[in-house]
């Protein structure tokens, strides 16, 4: 149970275009999800709290409208990075909440040219 | 503001020895507390958490983890590691006034050596 998946696992795309990532909860309801930036042989950054039919909470200096995220329902979260340049490449990793627990996703690898 | 210290950034131990990893956290209210395992490349998976009850815990392949109050701390054990254990441990701590929201420490790299 609790499992927690991620859409695309990797990308790669052209600066100046944007990329969609979809979190998804498959056997639970997440009201509550959280989207974390990872950097090579680094702990997890969190980008932003994502609740389910509102706006997402950004941590500080994580640019809202660079990182737009939706969710739209109860299984489904979006994190979209707008007008992507090299800098934003690095893995992205979606949690979903339950029961004062987060379980995560196996993450997704942009590259961005 | 909460905090979560690994001191420990690499451990390598033998297959077969045994494993303590060292977690270490500072938080004002009653804090809930979690132990991660990730492999390269991948999300993170829950080992084992503490809520409240027992202090200590048991999870998944094999590890358990002693929540000590007196030392704000919460280290993971496990009696006999195996070659699949190599990846990289993180902890974390939350709190239900934090509304799900973690802070994690810099993980612990494992190597196992055969």
């Amino acid at each position: 149970g609790a499992v927690v998946s991620q859409h695309p696992s990797r990308v790669i795309c052209k600066s100046g275009t944007s990329v969609k990532i979809e979190c998804r909860s498959l056997d639970f309801q997440a009201t509550t999800m959280f989207w974390y930036r990872q950097f090579p042989k680094k702990s997890l950054m969190l980008m932003a709290t994502s609740n389910e039919g509102s706006k997402a909470t950004y941590e500080q200096g994580v640019e809202k409208d660079k990182f737009l995220i939706n969710h739209a329902s109860l299984t489904l979260s979006t994190l979209t990075v707008t007008s992507a340049h090299p800098e934003d490449s690095s893995f992205y990793i979606c949690s979903a909440g339950l029961q004062e627990t987060q379980y995560f996703g196996p993450g997704t690898r942009l590259l961005v040219l | 503001a909460q905090s979560v210290t690994q001191p420990d950034i690499h451990i390598t131990v033998s297959e077969g020895a045994s494993l303590e990893l060292r977690c270490n956290y500072s938080y004002g209210a009653t804090p809930y507390l979690f132990w991660y395992v990730q492999s390269p490349g991948q999300g993170l998976q829950l080992l084992l958490k503490y809520f409240s009850g027992d202090t200590l815990v048991q999870g998944i392949k094999g590890f358990e983890a002693e929540f000590k109050r007196s030392q704000s701390s919460f280290n993971l054990r496990k009696p006999s590691v195996h070659w699949s254990d190599a990846a990289e441990y993180f902890c974390a701590v939350g709190a239900l006034t934090s509304y799900g929201k973690l802070t994690f420490g810099q993980g612990t790299i494992l190597t196992v050596h055969p």
